[in-house]
């Protein structure tokens, strides 16, 4: 099966620097990788998403990367604030075929003001 | 809005004393889902169902068992709880995807944290 390995488990940062959490996964038939941000006490919620057919997508402050060779894909925040405070959870999955998504571990980002 | 709702956001149970944990969501999605998230530890899924009466073991299923008798409702039962079943639980729903055409988004529950004592 899938195995995604996310790191770093926990970053911190300081306002306004930029923060990179990287994913990996095992299977090459995986293409959708989707990103949860959970605030604390809050539920998981999709964030920004990339599919296999593109290298990177941007929203705003957040952009992600897709390195399918490679297996490895990508969070990139820029400008961080304390609002971005919260554990980002990367996934991967095949909607094609065994569509359950993988989860990494999750990451704690903390960004200092 | 998708709405994902779970029947208590905190829970604290005896062990040995059987627990369920309600799961109802509102937009008719075919897909729902059974995590435990602990600290370090990710999301781990426990169990899922694509369909009414249909469910499938996840990762960690032992000492859980789930029923779906209705398209929107999913529960999770614990026949006997431990300490070890101490944990954050959080319930998810989706689509099923159609080809590249539907991509499965997860909608969470707000989750609901049992304390086994």
């Amino acid at each position: 099966g899938e195995n995604v390995e996310q790191h770093p488990s926990t970053l911190s940062v300081q306002e306004g620097d930029s923060a990179v959490i990287k994913c990996t996964y095992s299977d090459s038939a995986s293409n959708y990788f989707p990103w949860y941000k959970q605030e604390l006490g809050k539920r998981p919620q999709l964030i920004i998403d990339i599919r296999s057919n593109v290298g990177e997508k941007k929203d705003q402050r957040i952009a992600v990367t897709l390195n399918k060779t490679a297996k490895h894909f990508s969070l990139h925040i820029t400008e961080t604030q304390p609002e971005d405070s919260a554990v980002y959870f990367c996934a991967a999955s095949n909607p094609g075929g065994s569509y359950i998504p993988t989860f990494g571990r999750g990451t704690s980002l903390i960004v200092h003001p | 809005d998708v709405k994902v709702t779970q029947s208590s956001r905190y829970l604290v149970k005896r062990t040995g004393e059987k627990v369920f944990l309600e799961c109802v969501q509102d937009m008719d999605h075919e897909n729902m889902f059974w995590y435990r998230q602990d600290p370090g530890l990710g999301l781990r899924l426990i169990y899922f169902s694509y369909d009414v009466k249909m469910k499938e073991k996840g990762d960690i299923p032992e000492g859980y068992s789930v029923s779906r008798e209705k398209k929107e409702r999913f529960s999770l039962i614990l026949e006997s709880a431990s300490t070890n079943q101490t944990s954050m639980y959080l319930c998810a729903s989706s689509l099923i995807p159609q080809g590249l055409a539907r991509y499965n988004e997860q909608f969470f529950g707000p989750g609901t944290r049992l304390t086994v004592l």
